[in-house]
């Protein structure tokens, strides 16, 4: 598979800006995807972006992307003990997916 | 709708049993996927199937490892014998068309061998 990393861990304030960042390999995805997971669930798509795109924002919500770099970021604004969770970016190639390691968000109230 | 549903929610099995998880996709989605997720390796996409038909199943690891999906509402993924190495979540996940818009996963079996 592809390798898309992901630095393991990140803790914030309560309040805060969390940003979690991403590099993938394969310039030709089209889309990349950022997914969220909390204890004892699945995985919840959380927001994807065109890689046509350098940014898009849904409310907390920041993507980032890099094409360049091949660097992809979430910024989660004003933090809450909710955001809590494994965040997972993703890169399709064909019709698969390539999850990163995956980021624990620790949020510090 | 209900989402994609995978029973159970937890299994514990000894080691040489056979076990069988489920999984039920999402109406209309034609493309169903099987992860298993660890610590040591995170996220692993064991076998996928479109239209019911197994088109990747190089990330099974053994012989011991079987999925089917005899119908669109209704996939399983076997275990014979089970072994304690085998221990870890089982994810199933559905998609309308190549998941361009991304997944849906299910929440997950859990499996403990011992």
């Amino acid at each position: 598979g592809e390798d898309v990393e992901q630095s393991l861990f990140l803790s914030v304030r309560e309040g805060d800006s969390s940003v979690i960042n991403c590099t993938y390999t394969d310039s030709s995805s089209t889309y990349l995807y950022w997914y969220k997971q909390e204890p004892g669930a699945g995985l919840q798509l959380l927001t994807y972006i065109f890689s046509n795109m350098d940014m898009k924002q849904d409310q907390r919500l920041t993507v980032l992307l890099n094409k360049k770099d091949k660097h992809l970021s979430l910024r989660i604004a004003d933090t809450q003990t909710g955001d809590s969770a494994i965040y997972f970016c993703a890169e399709i190639l064909g019709n698969q997916f390539y999850f990163g390691t995956g980021t624990s968000l620790t949020v510090i109230p | 709708d209900a989402g994609v549903i995978q029973s159970p929610r937890h299994e514990v099995t000894e080691m040489g049993q056979e076990v069988t998880l489920r999984c039920k996709p999402i109406s209309g989605h034609d493309y169903l996927f099987w992860y298993r997720q660890t610590m040591m390796r995170g996220l692993e996409l064991l076998i996928y199937f479109n239209n019911n038909v197994p088109i990747d199943d190089s990330g099974m690891p053994e012989d011991r490892f079987s999925a089917k999906m005899p119908n669109a509402s209704f996939s399983t993924l076997k275990i014979q014998p089970s072994e304690p190495r085998d221990s870890a979540v089982y994810f199933c996940a559905s998609s309308s068309g190549q998941g361009t818009y991304g997944y849906t996963f299910g929440s997950g079996t859990r499996l403990t061998v011992v």
